[in-house]
């Protein structure tokens, strides 16, 4: 059974330190996104990629987050310096266009708490 | 641009009874339309979805949406629900042009009652 995994699963840091979410799309897919989930903003686009290149960040901090995929099997999400306000569940969610069109499959998140 | 409307925040109902949970939406553009649904914890998971052909679509867990273009709505619905269904449920748009930007509603969450 195919899944996205996300690491780590639970992060809390201290303002200030850089965080760095990891994420391992389904084999095949192309596609990846970043989600934020807040109770304030519901589930917000940060970025996503397709075929390893950046297609859309524009809903990403620019001064602290940055979004990087280094392989096919790696996404990875950083926010150098956090802050409280980066508290939130964050989502990793890979699909194809090929076969099931349009559907992401979503990862567990990263639920992050910034002191 | 695209937008998503879910009208109701939450959806309170009593177990084995019908439940209608509406969203409407935007575009331009011709859409693909879907339904997520969250449980605690968890990340989201496709319900159903809307490409093309029979505007009436069945999904998973006995969840079934109906497509309306001229009302621009996609209504999710379950003829009986069960206390497992109390979640939070997505109702999501993306150009049907092949890409994959997807714009997600605010959410409604069930809370099924015994």
């Amino acid at each position: 059974d195919a899944r996205v995994t996300q690491t780590p699963r639970h992060k809390v840091t201290e303002m200030g330190q850089e965080v760095t979410m990891r994420c391992q799309p389904i084999l095949g897919h192309n596609t990846v996104f970043w989600y934020r989930q807040t109770m304030m903003q519901g589930l917000e686009l940060l970025a996503y990629f397709r075929n390893r290149a950046p297609l859309d960040d524009s809903g990403m901090p620019k001064d602290r987050f940055s979004a990087e995929m280094p392989d096919a099997t790696l996404a990875t999400l950083k926010i150098q310096p956090s802050e409280p306000r980066d508290s939130a569940v964050y989502f990793c969610a890979s699909g194809s266009l090929a076969g099931s069109v349009g559907t992401q499959y979503f990862g567990p998140g990263t639920r992050l708490l910034v002191l | 641009a695209q937008s998503v409307t879910q009208l109701d925040s939450q959806v309170p109902v009593f177990e084995e009874a019908p439940v209608e949970l509406r969203c409407n939406y935007s575009s331009s553009v011709s859409v693909y339309l879907f339904w997520y649904v969250q449980y605690p914890n968890q990340g989201l998971q496709l319900l159903l979805k809307y490409l093309s052909g029979s505007t009436l679509v069945k999904g998973i867990n006995g969840f079934e949406a109906e497509f309306n273009k001229s009302q621009t709505s996609f209504h999710l619905r379950k003829p009986s629900v069960h206390i497992s269904d109390t979640a939070e449920y997505f109702c999501a748009v993306s150009e049907g042009t092949g890409g994959f930007k997807t714009i997600f509603g605010a959410g409604t969450r069930l809370f099924v009652k015994a």
